[in-house]
């Protein structure tokens, strides 16, 4: 059975510290993947997806980036943290061409 | 672009009773897919259930199910006999066929009451 996991779980960082949110697929080969972020009290935004290695689509231009370095890994990342970065991030999995995504556990990242 | 609206942002309804969530979407495509995700307290995105545009019969899952009305683009999710575990917020999502991303509703936050 395929699973999804994220680390870490929870993350204090300071403003202007660097970031790395890693999300790894097991069970299932050539997934496309997703990063969203859920602000507290408030719906999913997505930040970016990938329908394979090294291809990454941006859907929100900001401070973020998201890598791919193999097929079931997707990075997300910043260099310099703002306040407004502080959120519940979510990665998710689907099966190329099937639409329902699967979701890992999520981080919940504080910036101070 | 496609939206996806939720109009309740919170609910509540007593144990072992019936609830409907409403959402509504638009888009000008014919064919596409809609979901019900549900978000306990863990916040952990569950899928409840999944609805093919092309497909007339509504989709259930246990005491889950939808009423989807393609004219109205309209897609609602009733939940029967209401367990305290059913206490989340539930979104709405929509996508298109193939690999487009979801787009997600704002959730509507339902508390059952014992």
């Amino acid at each position: 059975s395929q699973t999804i996991h994220q680390w870490p779980a929870t993350l204090v960082q300071p403003v202007g510290s660097p970031l790395s949110l890693e999300c790894t697929v097991e069970g299932t080969s050539n997934p496309n993947l997703y990063w969203y972020r859920q602000a507290a009290g408030r719906g999913l935004q997505l930040l970016f997806y990938s329908v394979g290695i090294g291809q990454i689509s941006s859907e929100v231009p900001q401070n973020l980036s998201a890598s791919r370095p193999q097929d079931r890994q997707f990075i997300l990342s910043s260099k310099k943290l703002l306040l407004s970065d502080s959120g519940f991030y979510l990665c998710a999995w689907s099966v190329p061409g099937r639409n329902e995504q699967f979701f890992g556990p999520g981080t919940r990242l504080t910036v101070l | 672009a496609q939206t996806v609206t939720q109009s309740q942002p919170e609910m509540s309804v007593q144990e072992a009773e019936t609830v409907t969530l409403s959402c509504t979407y638009d888009t000008s495509e014919s064919n596409y897919y809609l979901f019900w995700y549900k978000q306990p307290p863990s916040r952990q995105m569950i899928l409840v259930i999944r609805q093919e545009a092309y497909k007339q019969q509504n989709a259930t899952e246990n005491r889950f199910s939808v009423n989807f009305q393609k004219a109205a683009k309209s897609f609602s999710l009733k939940i029967s006999d209401s367990q305290l575990g059913d206490t989340a917020m539930y979104f709405c999502a929509f996508s298109n066929s193939g690999n487009t991303p979801l787009v997600f509703g704002k959730g509507t936050r339902l508390s059952v009451i014992a």
